[in-house]
């Protein structure tokens, strides 16, 4: 089984300052990751993903996230925030053996960007 | 494209009343997914299907729940009878079918059991 840990459930930071998210997963099998990011009162949309290849991705907003196998961690920053950038954050894993993309969420990382 | 639709956005309800949240999926992907977001558990894969057949349903909380796909356009999530610890929001999602493929989210149906 896959599980996902986000150590911070909430972060405030200053608008134009760099931010880090923190995502830790527990895996037996090689996994997909996955960043998602959830505005008030929508559904959520997906910022970024590591398949293979790699270890930084870059996804969309200027966001970016680096897979490191022997932490477990795929952590995820911006080097110069905007107050749109105010939501709620969640990492998500899936086994690589999983058809259809079955996803494992974390709890959430709530970032309210401050002018 | 539309996107995944769900429907209603907002329902309102007295315990024990039937609830049915709805779903349209993306036209052409044929993996559909609903999750449940609450404050104290955080998002969790109720069930999902595969070509209209259902896959694992070891998500949905106890009998109450059901959920159903009766084409590849259109699924819907039961829950009968209602009770307060329902008070959700409920997400569908759907996917092309591919571990690469991502999940496409609907807006949500906030549930307000009373």
């Amino acid at each position: 089984a896959q599980s996902v840990t986000q150590l911070d459930s909430q972060v405030p930071v200053f608008e134009e300052a760099p931010v880090e998210l923190r995502c830790n997963y527990s895996s037996s099998v090689s996994v997909y990751l996955f960043w998602y990011v959830q505005y008030p009162n929508q559904g959520l949309q997906l910022l970024l993903k590591y398949l293979s290849g790699s270890t930084l991705v870059k996804g969309i907003n200027g966001f970016e996230a680096e897979f490191n196998k022997s932490q477990t961690s795929f952590h995820l920053r911006k080097p110069s925030v905007h107050i749109s950038d105010t939501a709620e954050y969640f990492c998500a894993v899936s086994a690589f053996y999983n058809q259809g993309g079955k996803l494992i969420f974390g709890q959430g990382t709530e970032l309210s960007v401050k002018p | 494209d539309a996107g995944v639709i769900q429907s209603p956005r907002h329902e309102v309800t007295e315990m024990g009343q039937e609830v049915t949240l709805r779903c349209k999926p993306i036209s052409g992907h044929d993996y559909l997914f609903w999750y449940r977001q609450t404050m104290m558990r955080g998002l969790e894969l109720l069930i999902y299907f595969n070509n209209n057949v259902p896959i694992d349903d070891s998500g949905m909380p106890e009998d109450r729940f059901s959920a159903k796909m009766p084409n590849a356009s259109f699924s819907t999530l039961k829950i009968q009878p209602s009770e307060p610890r329902d008070s959700a929001v409920y997400f569908c999602a759907s996917s092309g079918g591919w571990n690469n493929s991502p999940l496409h989210f609907g807006n949500g149906t906030r549930l307000t059991v009373t």
